[in-house]
């Protein structure tokens, strides 16, 4: 079964990068665009980026363009998430999410998520 | 950008009521439009792609429908497990856009 399990969470100082990882398995990952996708406590569903399963293709959302970057080695079924120059408004749960073979895909299985914190 | 809004925000309903949300998209996005459940504490689960495709081992009481701007996800028969959470999500364009969502509360 799909199985996706985020890490790299944790509490960062303002200005502080972070990156989080994505292991997934389950499915043959390297056929399939992947996205993050974080939440605000207690705040709805913010998309963040999505990458294609070759890494042509990549985009992101306006809130993160220039600070995060997304990546993945399909060597080893992980996706990353590089993020730089963090704020207060960057602090939530980030999940990862499995779409299908094209970005207009739905998100069919998401991770479990990993807290970011961005604090003095 | 595509924006996306959702009404109402949130509703109260009874077990076994019909309930339905309507999503607006700024643009038409022809079908490209997920609606996902979220429950508190729990991880988004997609219901709907498409507009109207039911995810595989999802209850039939789910439905959507619509294309261009104007879509609906209709509870037919709502049951206790189905209070939480509900988005629905643009898939035509990048950035990829979420709505901000509609509590489903008891009454």
């Amino acid at each position: 079964q799909v199985q996706l399990v985020e890490s790299g969470g944790g509490l960062v100082k303002p200005g502080g990068s972070l990156r989080l990882s994505c292991a997934a398995s389950g499915f043959t990952f390297s056929d399939y665009y992947m996205s993050w996708v974080r939440q605000a406590p207690g705040k709805g569903l913010e998309w963040l980026s999505y990458i294609s399963g070759t890494s042509i293709s990549t985009n992101y959302a306006d809130s993160v363009k220039g600070r995060f970057t997304i990546s993945r080695d399909n060597a080893k079924n992980s996706l990353y998430l590089q993020m730089n120059s963090l704020t207060a408004d960057d602090t939530a749960v980030y999940y990862c999410a499995k779409s299908g073979l094209d970005y207009s895909d739905s998100m069919d299985h998401w991770g479990q998520g990993t807290l970011v914190t961005v604090s003095s | 950008d595509i924006q996306m809004t959702q009404s109402p925000s949130s509703l109260s309903a009874s077990v076994g009521d019909r309930v339905t949300i309507t999503c607006r998209a700024s643009r038409s996005i022809i079908t490209f439009l997920n609606w996902y459940q979220q429950k508190p504490g729990k991880v988004p689960k997609v219901l709907i792609y498409g507009a109207s495709n039911l995810q595989s081992g999802v209850p039939s009481r789910f439905s959507g429908s619509g294309s261009g701007t104007d879509f609906t996800l209709t509870i037919t028969s709502l049951q206790p497990e189905d209070f939480a959470t509900y988005y629905c999500q643009q898939s035509y364009s990048s950035p990829l856009t979420f709505a901000g969502g509609t509590k489903v509360e008891i009454k």
